[in-house]
């Protein structure tokens, strides 16, 4: 089983949709959780953090279960920017003392006009 | 406040040769990871380390890569002899000290994109 698994897509959207994205980790042990994003060809940038309350920015939704070991995102009223790869990330204390940053395959989402 | 810095952004290598990617992290940051993302793949864990010190490389191919973080200069991945399959986008990230690291993210540099030929 993968460390972290999502489903790859590609989601394809229309502008003003709704959007969710799920992401399930296997490490009970996970201490921190964000959504990255991914534009093509180039760096991974923090989107957002995930708290188990469950957070909002703007148009964006995390939400956390431990109890599952399941993130989820949710975009409303999608934008044609908001096309792009969204990674989930959990992060766990390795054996040797680091954070250790563990990533999804990424979620590709393309918002059509 | 300059972030992470990785050059050079494209390497284009023959089968055999060496590759050196360089990383800089950001400016109080003493962390650095390293990941390798495929074509079409998600990132790959390398090796983590902090100045002087590999603190971590299980995600190291067992033979022709190394990674060092000198006290002084950048880190430097290195592979040795490339072979095609190690072409990639490779990306370091850094943050700050360990004691902080659950509550800040991680800043990614732009990535070398190796070709081996």
């Amino acid at each position: 089983r993968k460390e972290v698994e999502q489903d790859p897509g590609p989601f394809n959207v229309p502008e003003g949709a709704t959007v969710a994205f799920n992401c399930t980790y296997s490490n009970s042990a996970s201490q921190s959780f964000f959504w990255y994003r991914q534009d093509c060809r180039k760096e991974p940038k923090l989107l957002m953090s995930v708290y188990s309350s469950g957070n909002e920015d703007g148009r964006f939704t995390a939400q956390l279960n431990r109890a599952s070991q399941y993130i989820s995102l949710l975009i409303r009223d999608s934008k044609l920017s908001d096309s792009a790869t969204y990674l989930c990330v959990v992060t766990f204390i390795s054996n040797f003392g680091n954070e250790k940053l563990t990533f999804g395959t990424g979620t590709r989402l393309t918002i059509i006009p | 406040n300059a972030g992470v810095m990785q050059n050079p952004r494209h390497l284009v290598r023959r089968r055999g040769q060496e590759a050196r990617l360089r990383c800089s992290p950001m400016k109080g940051h003493s962390h650095v990871y390293w990941y390798r993302q495929l074509p079409e793949e998600g990132l790959k864990f390398m090796v983590y380390l902090q100045k002087e010190n590999i603190i971590d490389e299980s995600g190291m191919p067992k033979e022709r890569f190394s990674a060092e973080f000198p006290k002084e200069g950048p880190s430097i991945l290195r592979i040795q002899q490339v072979v095609r399959g190690d072409s990639a986008a490779y990306f370091c990230a850094s943050h700050p000290d360990r004691a902080e690291a659950h509550r800040a993210e991680a800043f990614f540099g732009q990535g070398t994109r190796l070709t081996v030929v």
